[in-house]
Order: C-alpha cells, then sequence, then structure tokens
C-alpha cells in the first residue's frame, strides 16, 4: 500500500487561508468516507483534527475543515494561526480492512 | 481517563526480533481496536497495524505481514507488538494508539518506544 500523496510544505500568513490536499485512489481515498486528518507539532504526539471527511472532534477550533472529491481529501486551515505551524498527515481506510496515512505537509506561517 | 503506557527504547541487532509493550488504564477495552503506527527518523507517521483485543482479530500492513504479529495478555490489559528479522530500516519510533469502536480514527496515544537497529 503506497503512502497517500500530499505537498511536503505549504505556508500562508496570519489570518489567511490554506488547503492541503491527500491524493489516494479508488481503493483508499476514493473507496472510504473514513478520511481523517492529524496534526503533530514538533516532538509531540499527534491529534487528530478531522474525522470521517467533515467532522471535527471536540475541543477542536472550527478553522478547522475537511472535504472530498473522487480519489482526492483536503483539510482547510482558516483564519491561519501561529498555533498551526505543525506537520499534517491525512489517514485513509482502505478496501483491505488496513489503513494508509499520507506524505505528511509541513505547514509553516509566515 | 484512557491512558497507554509503552515500554522503553530498545536496541536490536538486524535479523533479531523486539517485542514493545502497550499497557492500557481506564477501562478501555470494551469493544476498541489497539493500532501500531511508526515513524522514522525525520520521516512521516506510517501505520503498521491494528488489533481488537477482545476479539483477535488483526489488521496488518502489507509490507509487513510476513513478520508482524500483536500478542495480548488481557489479564493485565497488555497488548504487545513483536516484529521479528529487524532490519536497520525498521529504527523508528513505535507508538500504539486507541480507536474507540467504530469510529475509523486514534483518539488516544502511547508515549511511544524508540526502535534502534544496528549492528
Amino acid at each position: 500500500q503506497s503512502a497517500l500523496t500530499q505537498p511536503a510544505s505549504v505556508s500562508g500568513s496570519p489570518g489567511q487561508s490554506i488547503t492541503i490536499s491527500c491524493a489516494g485512489t479508488s481503493t483508499d481515498v476514493g473507496y472510504s468516507n473514513h478520511v481523517s486528518w492529524y496534526q503533530q507539532h514538533p516532538g509531540k504526539l499527534p491529534r487528530v483534527v478531522i474525522y470521517d471527511v467533515t467532522n471535527r472532534p471536540s475541543g477542536v477550533s472550527d478553522r478547522f475543515s475537511g472535504s472530498k472529491s473522487g480519489n482526492t481529501a483536503s483539510l482547510t486551515i482558516t483564519g491561519l494561526q501561529a498555533e498551526d505551524e505543525a506537520d499534517y498527515y491525512c489517514k485513509s481506510y482502505m478496501v483491505t480492512k488496513t489503513y494508509v496515512f499520507g506524505t505528511g505537509t509541513k505547514v509553516t506561517v509566515l | 481517563q484512557i491512558q497507554l503506557m509503552q515500554s522503553g527504547t530498545e536496541v536490536q541487532r538486524p535479523g533479531a526480533s523486539v517485542r514493545v509493550s502497550c499497557k492500557a488504564s481506564g477501562n478501555p477495552f470494551s469493544s476498541f481496536f489497539i493500532h501500531w503506527v511508526r515513524q522514522a527518523p525525520g520521516q512521516g507517521l506510517e501505520w503498521i497495524g491494528a488489533i481488537n483485543p477482545n476479539t483477535g482479530t488483526t489488521r496488518v500492513a502489507q509490507n509487513l505481514q510476513d513478520r508482524l504479529t500483536f500478542p495480548r495478555d488481557m489479564s493485565t490489559s497488555t497488548i504487545y507488538m513483536e516484529m521479528s528479522s529487524l532490519r536497520p530500516d525498521d529504527t523508528a519510533v513505535y507508538s500504539c494508539a486507541l480507536e474507540p469502536s467504530g469510529t475509523y480514527f486514534l483518539h488516544h496515544w502511547g508515549q511511544g518506544a524508540l526502535v534502534t537497529v544496528s549492528s
């Protein structure tokens, strides 16, 4: 199972919006609505910010939103803040009942 | 409050096996999956497998199916990740994480255990 494809880096100024893409295939992102997104600050454990494509766990800012079209999922962060600077990973359930992570995206707040 | 506590750092030779433990507290075993994720130094997250502690059902990444198992000790609420035939590129932090039943995402994480494979 190959990793889902994400851009290596995305940057934006405070207050701006950014979108991170997560490209897969018909056997993972295209197959399943169980796509989640994880935020990982350096040296810290990952935490989920979006699950099931569009849902936010309690405690996660509503500046985070998710979507999916075909084999590509996306994470959008609006009103970018310094604390959003981190690595972000998508993860998808697969037709084989296993999971696969994306390659990861480093978000930089300029 | 659910907590996952993992064993410590391991250093192994190529070709050896390693066992990393993940002890759960807070009574999490009423319908959960325990997942294992690894992260090589400076690299991204890689999902390697999962087990339902109650049923023993396992899921393993295709590239590790012949080297990875998940023994469990229900008396101590401990799940193990056991990897054989270790190679230098297996060097990584191995983390366990808990998926609340039917939610398909990882909600609680262990602190991670560094496994170094070197001759």
